[in-house]
Protein backbone atom coordinates (compact mmCIF):
# COMPACT_ATOMS: atom_id res chain seq x y z
CA UNK A 1 0.00 0.00 0.00
CA UNK A 2 0.98 3.42 -0.80
CA UNK A 3 2.25 5.65 2.34
CA UNK A 4 4.44 7.30 4.76
CA UNK A 5 7.17 5.22 6.46
CA UNK A 6 9.13 7.15 9.68
CA UNK A 7 11.70 5.22 11.30
CA UNK A 8 12.95 4.79 13.78
CA UNK A 9 9.29 4.85 16.16
CA UNK A 10 11.40 6.29 19.31
CA UNK A 11 14.57 7.50 19.58
CA UNK A 12 17.14 8.74 22.38
CA UNK A 13 19.62 10.98 21.41
CA UNK A 14 23.14 12.03 23.66
CA UNK A 15 24.14 15.81 24.63
CA UNK A 16 26.04 17.17 21.92
CA UNK A 17 24.72 14.44 19.32
CA UNK A 18 23.39 14.65 16.10
CA UNK A 19 20.49 12.25 15.13
CA UNK A 20 18.52 11.80 12.02
CA UNK A 21 15.08 10.74 11.37
CA UNK A 22 13.93 9.11 8.36
CA UNK A 23 11.23 9.41 6.24
CA UNK A 24 10.41 7.62 3.16
CA UNK A 25 7.46 7.97 0.73
CA UNK A 26 5.64 5.83 -1.97
CA UNK A 27 2.84 8.12 -2.98
CA UNK A 28 5.15 9.80 -5.87
CA UNK A 29 4.40 13.13 -3.94
CA UNK A 30 6.62 16.25 -4.70
CA UNK A 31 6.32 17.99 -1.64
CA UNK A 32 7.35 16.62 1.64
CA UNK A 33 6.76 18.63 4.86
CA UNK A 34 8.58 17.86 8.60
CA UNK A 35 6.58 18.96 11.66
CA UNK A 36 7.48 19.05 15.81
CA UNK A 37 4.67 18.85 17.77
CA UNK A 38 5.10 19.35 21.80
CA UNK A 39 2.43 17.86 24.47
CA UNK A 40 -0.78 19.41 23.93
CA UNK A 41 0.25 21.70 21.28
CA UNK A 42 -0.46 21.99 17.41
CA UNK A 43 2.23 21.26 14.84
CA UNK A 44 5.07 23.87 14.32
CA UNK A 45 6.87 23.80 10.55
CA UNK A 46 10.23 22.70 10.64
CA UNK A 47 11.71 22.50 7.12
CA UNK A 48 9.83 22.10 3.52
CA UNK A 49 10.33 20.65 0.69
CA UNK A 50 8.49 21.42 -2.89
CA UNK A 51 10.89 19.58 -5.37
CA UNK A 52 14.36 17.47 -5.41
CA UNK A 53 17.19 19.51 -4.24
CA UNK A 54 15.22 22.38 -3.02
CA UNK A 55 13.75 23.16 0.51
CA UNK A 56 12.66 25.73 2.63
CA UNK A 57 12.88 26.98 6.13
CA UNK A 58 9.34 26.90 8.45
CA UNK A 59 8.99 28.32 11.31
CA UNK A 60 11.36 26.83 13.72
CA UNK A 61 14.37 25.76 11.80
CA UNK A 62 16.77 26.83 13.68
CA UNK A 63 19.18 23.46 15.22
CA UNK A 64 17.45 21.46 12.55
CA UNK A 65 18.65 20.55 9.06
CA UNK A 66 17.42 18.72 5.89
CA UNK A 67 18.21 17.02 2.64
CA UNK A 68 16.40 16.43 -0.65
CA UNK A 69 18.10 13.99 -3.05
CA UNK A 70 15.63 11.71 -3.74
CA UNK A 71 12.19 12.38 -3.89
CA UNK A 72 10.84 9.95 -1.94
CA UNK A 73 12.92 11.13 1.14
CA UNK A 74 13.67 13.57 2.97
CA UNK A 75 15.83 13.21 6.08
CA UNK A 76 15.44 15.22 8.99
CA UNK A 77 18.43 16.01 11.20
CA UNK A 78 18.72 17.29 14.53
CA UNK A 79 21.50 18.93 15.63
CA UNK A 80 23.84 19.59 19.00
CA UNK A 81 22.76 23.63 18.19
CA UNK A 82 18.95 22.47 19.41
CA UNK A 83 18.99 22.57 22.69
CA UNK A 84 15.25 21.18 23.23
CA UNK A 85 14.88 18.45 20.90
CA UNK A 86 12.46 16.31 23.02
CA UNK A 87 9.25 16.34 21.07
CA UNK A 88 7.01 14.23 18.76
CA UNK A 89 8.47 14.65 14.86
CA UNK A 90 5.77 14.23 12.40
CA UNK A 91 7.04 13.80 8.47
CA UNK A 92 4.06 14.83 5.85
CA UNK A 93 3.74 14.78 1.71
CA UNK A 94 1.33 16.39 -0.22
CA UNK A 95 0.92 16.76 -4.23
CA UNK A 96 2.63 19.79 -4.81
CA UNK A 97 0.21 22.80 -4.86
CA UNK A 98 -0.31 24.77 -8.48
CA UNK A 99 -3.02 27.17 -7.98
CA UNK A 100 -5.61 25.07 -5.67
CA UNK A 101 -5.47 24.66 -2.23
CA UNK A 102 -7.25 21.05 -1.86
CA UNK A 103 -4.93 18.61 -1.29
CA UNK A 104 -4.55 17.29 1.91
CA UNK A 105 -1.14 16.59 3.52
CA UNK A 106 -0.74 12.85 4.27
CA UNK A 107 1.19 12.12 7.64
CA UNK A 108 3.85 9.70 8.48
CA UNK A 109 3.31 7.82 12.20
CA UNK A 110 6.24 10.29 13.86
CA UNK A 111 9.18 9.30 15.70
CA UNK A 112 9.25 10.55 19.30
CA UNK A 113 12.87 12.06 20.63
CA UNK A 114 13.72 11.94 23.76
CA UNK A 115 17.15 13.28 25.59
CA UNK A 116 19.28 10.73 27.47
CA UNK B 1 0.05 35.42 8.00
CA UNK B 2 -2.42 33.20 8.82
CA UNK B 3 -3.56 32.15 12.18
CA UNK B 4 -5.80 29.58 13.25
CA UNK B 5 -7.47 29.59 17.01
CA UNK B 6 -9.59 26.42 18.60
CA UNK B 7 -10.65 27.87 21.82
CA UNK B 8 -11.67 24.28 23.25
CA UNK B 9 -9.24 22.72 25.17
CA UNK B 10 -11.60 19.71 25.71
CA UNK B 11 -14.38 19.15 25.00
CA UNK B 12 -16.70 16.20 26.42
CA UNK B 13 -20.00 14.39 24.56
CA UNK B 14 -21.93 11.56 25.22
CA UNK B 15 -22.39 8.52 22.50
CA UNK B 16 -24.11 8.99 20.05
CA UNK B 17 -24.80 12.41 20.58
CA UNK B 18 -23.79 15.39 17.99
CA UNK B 19 -20.39 17.58 18.79
CA UNK B 20 -19.13 20.44 17.13
CA UNK B 21 -15.18 21.45 17.64
CA UNK B 22 -14.61 25.20 16.85
CA UNK B 23 -12.20 27.00 14.57
CA UNK B 24 -11.94 30.53 13.91
CA UNK B 25 -8.98 31.52 11.05
CA UNK B 26 -7.24 34.87 10.21
CA UNK B 27 -5.86 35.41 6.52
CA UNK B 28 -5.61 37.68 3.94
CA UNK B 29 -5.39 35.64 1.01
CA UNK B 30 -8.47 35.21 -0.35
CA UNK B 31 -8.39 31.94 -1.92
CA UNK B 32 -7.63 29.06 0.97
CA UNK B 33 -8.46 25.52 1.98
CA UNK B 34 -9.09 24.51 5.45
CA UNK B 35 -9.03 20.83 6.75
CA UNK B 36 -9.55 18.72 9.70
CA UNK B 37 -7.06 16.24 10.96
CA UNK B 38 -8.15 13.54 13.65
CA UNK B 39 -5.27 12.22 15.97
CA UNK B 40 -5.37 9.38 18.33
CA UNK B 41 -3.08 8.54 21.21
CA UNK B 42 -1.13 6.67 18.76
CA UNK B 43 -0.14 9.90 17.03
CA UNK B 44 -1.13 9.51 13.28
CA UNK B 45 -2.71 12.41 11.62
CA UNK B 46 -5.59 11.41 9.81
CA UNK B 47 -7.25 13.55 7.42
CA UNK B 48 -11.06 13.44 7.36
CA UNK B 49 -12.65 16.73 5.51
CA UNK B 50 -11.35 19.72 3.65
CA UNK B 51 -13.54 22.85 2.41
CA UNK B 52 -12.72 25.67 0.05
CA UNK B 53 -12.45 29.11 0.21
CA UNK B 54 -14.81 28.91 -2.91
CA UNK B 55 -16.91 26.23 -1.88
CA UNK B 56 -20.95 26.83 -1.47
CA UNK B 57 -21.78 24.22 0.86
CA UNK B 58 -20.53 22.89 3.62
CA UNK B 59 -18.74 19.89 2.90
CA UNK B 60 -19.77 16.18 4.63
CA UNK B 61 -17.41 13.38 4.92
CA UNK B 62 -20.15 10.59 6.32
CA UNK B 63 -20.53 11.64 10.03
CA UNK B 64 -18.21 14.73 9.65
CA UNK B 65 -19.72 17.97 8.67
CA UNK B 66 -18.21 21.29 8.37
CA UNK B 67 -20.07 24.43 9.48
CA UNK B 68 -18.60 27.03 7.65
CA UNK B 69 -19.00 30.65 7.60
CA UNK B 70 -17.18 32.60 5.40
CA UNK B 71 -17.95 36.36 6.92
CA UNK B 72 -17.22 34.62 10.50
CA UNK B 73 -13.74 33.60 9.46
CA UNK B 74 -15.12 29.96 11.16
CA UNK B 75 -14.58 26.47 10.13
CA UNK B 76 -16.38 24.44 12.74
CA UNK B 77 -16.36 20.49 12.47
CA UNK B 78 -20.13 18.55 13.16
CA UNK B 79 -19.54 14.79 14.51
CA UNK B 80 -22.46 13.16 14.08
CA UNK B 81 -23.40 10.45 16.37
CA UNK B 82 -20.43 10.15 18.46
CA UNK B 83 -18.51 6.68 18.75
CA UNK B 84 -16.05 5.65 21.79
CA UNK B 85 -13.23 5.74 18.59
CA UNK B 86 -13.99 9.14 18.34
CA UNK B 87 -12.24 10.05 21.28
CA UNK B 88 -8.97 12.02 19.85
CA UNK B 89 -7.30 15.16 19.35
CA UNK B 90 -8.55 17.00 16.66
CA UNK B 91 -6.76 19.65 14.56
CA UNK B 92 -7.88 22.95 12.01
CA UNK B 93 -5.77 23.38 9.87
CA UNK B 94 -5.66 26.21 6.88
CA UNK B 95 -3.25 26.63 3.78
CA UNK B 96 -3.49 29.16 1.08
CA UNK B 97 -4.04 28.06 -2.56
CA UNK B 98 -0.50 29.43 -3.84
CA UNK B 99 1.53 28.56 -0.94
CA UNK B 100 2.60 24.83 0.47
CA UNK B 101 2.54 26.26 4.41
CA UNK B 102 0.17 24.60 6.30
CA UNK B 103 -1.19 26.59 9.32
CA UNK B 104 -2.54 23.93 12.62
CA UNK B 105 -4.56 25.09 15.78
CA UNK B 106 -3.50 24.40 19.07
CA UNK B 107 -6.00 21.21 18.69
CA UNK B 108 -8.81 19.92 21.13
CA UNK B 109 -9.27 16.85 22.79
CA UNK B 110 -12.45 14.73 22.58
CA UNK B 111 -13.48 12.50 24.97
CA UNK B 112 -16.55 10.09 23.96
CA UNK B 113 -18.42 8.72 26.96
CA UNK B 114 -20.20 5.23 27.34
Amino acid sequence: DGGITQSPKYLFRKEGQNVTLSCEQNLNHDAMYWYRQDPGQGLRLIYYSQIVNDFQKGDIAEGYSVSREKKESFPLTVTSAQKNPTAFYLCASSIRIRGTGSQPQHFGDGTRLSIL
Amino acid sequence: AQKITQTQPGMFVQEKEAVTLDCTYDTSDPSYGLFWYKQPSSGEMIFLIYQGSYDQQNATEGRYSLNFQKARKSANLVISASQLGDSAMYFCAMRAYNNNDMRFGAGTRLTVKP
